[in-house]
């Protein structure tokens, strides 16, 4: 079974600070997504990272997918109050990408 | 990105009704929907797989007699909530997926469906 370990399940943060979010696991995927979800709304996709060691960049928010495809983070800059939200990072169980793996999700708070 | 949406966003029903939710892809075609159901501060928990004119496949723990699933077109898969209890009141998710030479085959979610069973 693929799992996704995903930390920090809680953060809380004042504005201006750095913060990273980590998603591991045991198993390779094809691609791995980060998406970040507003309460009482969907998911919205926010990057998919595909090749081992990509990096991708997002104003403020950098992603990483580990070499060997087991892991990734996202990394935020200078957090703002807009940042607030829940952080979910999924996998792709195979090759096409079908059903996503979710990991158990980080919720961020950050504080003017 | 492409446009998912669900209806309705709320429904509250009572005990024993049956409660059907619609997901559209609405600006392309998906041959595979998937359905979530997301508790309170936690994250997304697949319950099923929805392919276009087969049948669904559901993950391990989920009652397919509970949780009726059809996927009659391209655009459109319904998840039909059948004899709903309490315990059933949750947030419903569903998501669509590209076609795997679009964007990567992404998915992409709809806003989610707030089931109340009284």
């Amino acid at each position: 079974t693929q799992l996704l370990e995903q930390s920090p399940q809680f953060l809380s943060i004042q504005e201006g600070e750095n913060l990273t979010v980590y998603c591991n696991s045991s198993s390779v995927f094809s691609s791995l997504q980060w998406y970040r979800q507003e309460p009482g709304e969907g998911p919205v996709l926010l990057v998919t990272v595909v090749t081992g060691g990509e990096v991708k960049k997002l104003k403020r928010l950098t992603f990483q997918f580990g070499d060997a495809r087991k892991d990734s983070s996202l990394h935020i800059t200078a957090a703002q109050p807009g940042d607030t939200g829940l952080y979910l990072c999924a996998g792709a169980r195979d090759q096409a990408g079908t059903a996503l793996i979710f990991g158990k999700g980080t919720t961020l708070s950050v504080s003017s | 990105g492409a446009v998912v949406s669900q209806h309705p966003s709320r429904v509250i029903c009572k005990s024993g009704t049956s409660v059907k939710i619609e997901c559209r892809s609405l600006d392309f075609q998906a041959t595979t929907m998937f359905w979530y159901r997301q508790f309170p501060k936690q994250s997304l928990m697949l319950m099923a797989t929805s392919n276009e004119g087969s049948k669904a496949t559901y993950e391990q723990g989920v009652e397919k007699d509970k949780f009726l699933i059809n996927h009659a077109s391209l655009t459109l898969s319904t998840l039909t909530v059948t004899s709903a209890h309490p315990e059933d009141s949750s947030f419903y998710i569903c998501s669509a997926r590209q076609p795997a030479g679009v964007s990567g085959g992404e998915q992409f979610f709809g806003p989610g469906t707030r089931l109340t069973v009284l």
